[in-house]
């Protein structure tokens, strides 16, 4: 059983664009965490919500803490080459879970093309 | 001065035989982790360790032994390597043990089982 859903699973746009990627599950997270993977490397974190409803943003990207603390959204303005990569979010402490132990979504695959 | 680093990069390798993968961190961080990461990109934990302790250790065949000599190198041993064992595997490390801490990746080791 898969706990968090990510959706697109690959998205394409062009240079300038504006894109969400969304991060969805029915169980409660005490904390989210997304991450960006680029290709021949392992993933780095990007940010970390542990308040429902909370928004954060690192330059152009949003982040989004549902107010129920179940799902996330990340948002990108005026997408770059540069954001290319796997966007991999995973939740801590979710009900019956563990706070040692992050589970992580399947990924939305991000391609900026000039 | 890579904070993360694991050996080999690379590793194919033929079904049945046995193998290492080395993780070192110079973090000074008291947590390491092993995950698995397979060819739909989906990322789960299989072992961590705290001071040299076994704190998580998820369902994972008993031919995976994880060894931790110190705190900095959390080493992964597999025995009877089978084609399902084929994926990419990433070392982290963080300096507590619960999901409040920011994870560090290293770069993976690619195994191939032919």
């Amino acid at each position: 059983t898969q706990l968090l859903e990510q959706s697109p699973q690959f998205l394409s746009i062009q240079e300038g664009e504006n894109l969400t990627v969304y991060c969805n599950s029915s169980s409660v997270f005490s904390s989210l965490q997304w991450y960006r993977q680029e290709p021949g490397e392992g993933p780095v974190l990007l940010v970390t919500v542990v308040t429902g409803g909370e928004v954060k943003k690192l330059k152009r990207l949003t982040f989004q803490f549902g107010d129920a603390r179940k799902d996330s959204s990340l948002h990108i303005t005026a997408a770059q080459t540069g954001d290319t990569g796997l966007y991999l979010c995973a939740g801590g402490g979710d009900s019956g879970g563990s706070n040692y132990k992050l589970t992580f979504g399947k990924g939305t695959l991000l391609t900026v093309n000039p | 001065d890579t904070a993360v680093s694991q050996t080999p990069k690379y590793l194919v390798t033929q079904m049945g035989n046995d193998k290492s993968i080395k993780c070192e961190q110079n973090l000074g961080h008291d947590t390491m982790y092993w995950y698995k990461q397979d060819s739909k990109k989906f990322l789960k934990i299989m072992f961590s360790y705290n001071n040299k302790e076994l704190i998580i250790n998820e369902t994972v065949p008993n031919r995976f032994s994880p060894k931790s000599p110190d705190k900095a190198h959390l080493n992964l041993h597999i025995n009877s390597l089978e084609l399902g064992d084929s994926a990419v595997y990433f070392c982290a490390s963080s300096l507590g043990g619960t999901i409040d801490y920011e994870q560090y990746f290293g770069p993976g080791t690619r195994l191939t089982v032919t």
